[in-house]
């Protein structure tokens, strides 16, 4: 079946604009999470969403950074007034949930901030 | 928080020789283990994991060990192939709880000479 999809693809934005980044995750998938992975660097935890629980929010670097998932699906999310240090490439994944830990990874949206 | 550690960041072989990377981690409850591949452009891949219950798991040329008591695993790739090219990443997460954040380390570039 389909994987993980992401769009853009590519992202180029002016210092202090607002973006949109998008993720559809695996059809079925409880689970949905974003990561950051900055040039040559480790992915970076962002936000978690399970099911209709709250998302955990703790690796949000900032206020400026915001998720929402909406019907438990298609996800968002969004960098505003952003800055030089948001480029990287923002990475979202899914799984089964539960107690179902298989992390499945989308091809990522690269966002470059000028 | 979990801290996974990863070594080396580079790594160039023969076709043909065995690549192995090593990562440490942290938090004694973590339990879960995953390795996942990165080729340029796409989203990570999991090629394999490991949970705590087992010491060593193999799928054809690729193995990974595990030491709770010492904390380390490692990814061993034997035969490598010019296709094995890529990054490679560890992470370790506490399966069953409900925290399901992966913590990555920062990753390992393997090379494969022709």
């Amino acid at each position: 079946g389909a994987g993980v999809s992401q769009s853009p693809s590519n992202k180029v934005t002016e210092k202090g604009k607002d973006v949109e980044l998008r993720c559809d995750p695996i059809s079925g998938h409880t689970a949905l999470y974003w990561y950051r992975q900055s040039l040559g660097q480790g992915l970076e935890f962002l936000i978690y969403f399970q099911g209709n629980s709250a998302p955990d929010k703790s690796g949000l670097p900032s206020d400026r950074f915001s998720a929402e998932r909406t019907g438990g699906s298609v996800s968002t999310l969004t960098i505003q007034r952003t800055q030089q240090e948001d480029s990287a490439v923002y990475l979202c994944a899914s799984s089964l949930g539960g107690r179902t830990d298989t992390q499945y990874f989308g091809p990522g949206t690269r966002l470059t901030v000028l | 928080g979990e801290n996974v550690e990863q070594h080396p960041s580079t790594l160039s072989v023969q076709e043909g020789d065995s690549a192995v990377i090593k990562c440490t981690y942290s938090d004694s409850a973590s339990n879960y283990f995953p390795w996942y591949k990165q080729e340029l452009g796409k989203g990570p891949q999991l090629i394999i994991d490991i949970r705590s219950n087992v010491g060593e798991k193999k799928d054809q040329r690729i193995a990974v060990t595990l030491n709770k008591t010492a904390k380390h695993f490692s990814l061993h790739i034997t035969e490598t192939q010019p296709e094995d090219s890529a990054v490679y990443f560890c992470a370790a997460s506490t399966v069953g709880s409900n925290d399901y954040k992966l913590s990555f380390g920062a990753g390992t570039t393997v090379t494969v000479r022709a």
